[in-house]
């Protein structure tokens, strides 16, 4: 059974502070998703990374995927209250149906 | 174009009892999974559907099932309540006809309390 490792668990910042947060895969990903969850919502994708070394920018977030495909990085520059949230990096398990599997998440407060 | 819609957004119920949960997927998504989200246990799937059959399922017991209609509209019933399952319900539809990283698109979820 796949585990995803997330750190840390819980990360609280200023405004304009910048943060990484990591995923780390007990094998290799077949794909990496982040999402991000707000309060009284569901996840919404960020990126998706396939590529062993594959560095994806999405505005203010870089996301980097290990070159062994089993660990992953989101760093933020620049936080901001609206990046508020719960991060979470899941695995699309290949070819499972409809299967995501989850890291427990780091949920980020950013104090303006 | 419409997201992902579930109903209700919250329930309480009491132990023992029943309960079912209801999920419209975005207009010509076939795919429909559904999640449970503690804060001890972090977001677990469920089981997923296509055309309405069960093509996947998590390790859940027997007392959480689900069906799928003609329409992609999906249910999930849990029999039999115990507190544990007091969660977040997810439910998440794509496009996919085969396994892989198709997007997921979840909806807000339904809160399940049990007292």
């Amino acid at each position: 059974t796949q585990l995803l490792e997330q750190s840390p668990q819980f990360l609280s910042i200023q405004e304009g502070e910048n943060l990484t947060v990591y995923c780390n895969s007990s094998s290799v990903f077949s794909s990496l998703q982040w999402y991000r969850q707000e309060p009284g919502e569901g996840p919404v994708l960020l990126v998706t990374v396939v590529t062993g070394g594959e560095v994806k920018k999405l505005k203010r977030l870089t996301f980097q995927f290990g070159d062994a495909r089993k660990d992953s990085s989101l760093h933020i520059t620049a936080a901001q209250p609206g990046d508020t949230g719960l991060y979470l990096c899941a695995d699309s398990g290949g070819t499972s149906y409809g299967k995501l599997t989850f890291g427990q998440g780091t949920i980020l407060t950013v104090h303006p | 174009k419409a997201g992902v819609t579930q109903t209700p957004r919250y329930l309480i119920k009491t132990r023992g009892q029943q309960v079912t949960l209801s999920c419209s997927p975005i207009s010509g998504h076939r795919s429909v999974s559904w999640y449970q989200q503690t804060p001890g246990q972090g977001l677990q799937f469920l089981f997923e559907y296509f055309s309405e059959t069960q093509r996947n399922k998590g390790n859940f017991p027997g007392r959480f099932s689900g069906r799928q209609f003609s329409n992609s509209r999906s249910e999930m019933n849990v029999s039999t309540l115990e507190l544990g399952d007091s969660a977040l319900y997810l439910c998440a539809s794509s496009w996919t006809t085969s396994g892989g990283a198709e997007t997921q698109y979840f909806g807000p979820g339904t809160r399940l309390l049990v007292l």
